[in-house]
């Protein structure tokens, strides 16, 4: 079943603000990943980690993958708009390419 | 490059009907997989493929059947369709190195409405 559990699991954003979401899970991943899935469209990667500790950024995307390598969080600075969507971690174990999701964080813009 | 194309895009079946959701890549990627997608769950692995000829089952690999014939398709197949079968289903693409792995490429998705 599901190992990975994503939080919140929706949000709102007001336009400038800074957002974060996390992904835990009781197991080990040796790589996480983050995606963000538009409306009507597959999933598309965001950030690749491979090294506990890792911090690595993409534009105003910024995501960590946690010393323990049970936990990574990604955090959106200056938010906009565009950045509404559902966000998914998924984590890789030891060996083979099988790829473990979580949940997805919706992220929607304040009314 | 298409990328990874899927069709249909829609499908409402009945209970106990079969078809076929076709995926095609024109990317020469060896790994092949289909997702399901239901609400608050993520992505879950139903079957992949490591090449031509060569099949594993995923997470939730029961109810569906799949082939790897050519490198470029891989057709998910519903024998006998159950309304639990009701989601989104997404096929992924991507080359076999080490890091390639985890840029799968997805197509638009399938969604399918069983009755």
């Amino acid at each position: 079943g599901q190992q990975l559990n994503q939080s919140p699991q929706s949000m709102f954003i007001q336009e400038g603000e800074d957002v974060s979401m996390n992904c835990t899970s009781s197991s080990i991943f040796n790589t996480w990943l983050w995606y963000k899935q538009e409306p009507g469209e597959g999933p598309v990667l965001l950030i690749a980690l491979y090294k506990a500790g890792e911090l690595t950024s993409n534009g105003r995307l910024t995501a960590q993958f946690g010393i323990t390598r049970k936990d990574s969080f990604l955090n959106i600075s200056a938010s906009i708009p565009s950045d509404v969507g559902i966000y998914f971690c998924a984590g890789r174990q030891a060996a083979g390419n099988k790829l473990t999701f979580g949940g997805g964080t919706r992220v929607l813009v304040k009314p | 490059n298409a990328g990874v194309t899927q069709t249909p895009k829609f499908q409402v079946l009945k209970t106990g009907q079969s078809m076929t959701l076709q995926c095609a890549q024109d990317m020469n990627h060896e790994y092949m997989s289909w997702y399901r997608q239901d609400p608050g769950m993520g992505l879950r692995l139903i079957h992949y493929s490591v090449g031509a000829g060569i099949t594993d089952q995923g997470e939730v690999p029961n109810g569906y059947n799949v082939s790897r014939s050519t490198t470029e398709d891989f057709p998910l197949r519903l024998l006998s369709a159950a309304p639990s079968q009701t989601s989104v289903y997404f096929c992924a693409s991507t080359p076999l190195g080490t890091y390639e792995i985890d840029t799968q490429y997805f197509g638009p998705g399938t969604r399918l409405t069983v009755l």
